[in-house]
């Protein structure tokens, strides 16, 4: 079974251009999160889809953040314009079901640098 | 927003001695929590997790204790080896989601 598979594994940008991170979770998986961790800090929520729907997006810092999920399958985050702020490492991660019967797989996540 | 606090930031531990980290939570309605062992350039991995109507759970050389009237958890390491060596990060159970900690870096000294 593949894993959750996200890319670029690293993008470096500069201030006021645009990034899309994109993620295939592992197929069926209907519940897909997208997570963010700022170095030294927590892994800290972003949003949660169900297939195609956005059913948590409570952690997206601001509307430069745009995550779409199509069809219910690969997913993806983008940043427009991206800000220095916005550096970190963005990971991805499905759950089968209910993420608390089935925990989260994460993909490696993509390091964003915004110079 | 419900918050977890994770301490220590960094440990270091001679091989075979034991590696403990701590952490708290607030209130949360569902009762399951994990571990995950992230190795560089890697994703987070679970690595034990724990529901609450038991106070301890061992795998291996990993145990979790759990103390629920304090609402603290903690990951013991015994006998840590140099493959240990990773960030650890706890997490407590948000609405549908996870609540992560801000991870110990972990070192285990040959």
């Amino acid at each position: 079974e593949a894993g959750v598979t996200q890319f670029p594994s690293h993008s470096v940008i500069e201030k006021g251009q645009t990034v899309t991170l994109r993620c295939d979770p592992i197929s069926g998986h209907d519940n897909l999160y997208w997570y963010r961790r700022v170095m030294g800090k927590e892994i800290k929520f972003l949003l949660h889809f169900v297939k195609e729907s956005k059913q948590d997006e409570s952690g997206m810092p601001n509307n430069r953040f745009l995550a779409e999920r199509t069809g219910g399958t690969y997913s993806t985050l983008k940043v427009q314009p991206a800000e220095l702020e916005d550096s970190g490492v963005y990971f991805c991660a499905s759950s089968q079901g209910r993420v608390f019967d089935y925990g989260y797989t994460f993909g490696s996540g993509t390091r964003l640098t915004v110079v | 927003q419900q918050q977890v606090k994770q301490s220590p930031q960094s440990l270091i531990v001679q091989k075979g001695g034991i590696s403990i980290i701590n952490c708290a939570y607030e209130n949360t309605a569902f009762d399951y929590f994990p571990w995950y062992q992230q190795f560089p350039g890697k994703g987070p991995a679970l690595l034990i997790a724990i529901r609450p109507d038991v106070s301890e759970k061992k795998e291996g050389r990993f145990t979790i204790s759990f103390n629920k009237s304090a609402k603290q958890f903690s990951l013991h390491i015994m006998d840590s080896q140099p493959g240990d060596s990773a960030t650890y990060f706890c997490a407590a159970p948000g609405t549908y989601k996870y609540i992560f900690g801000t991870g110990t870096r972990l070192k285990v000294l040959a």
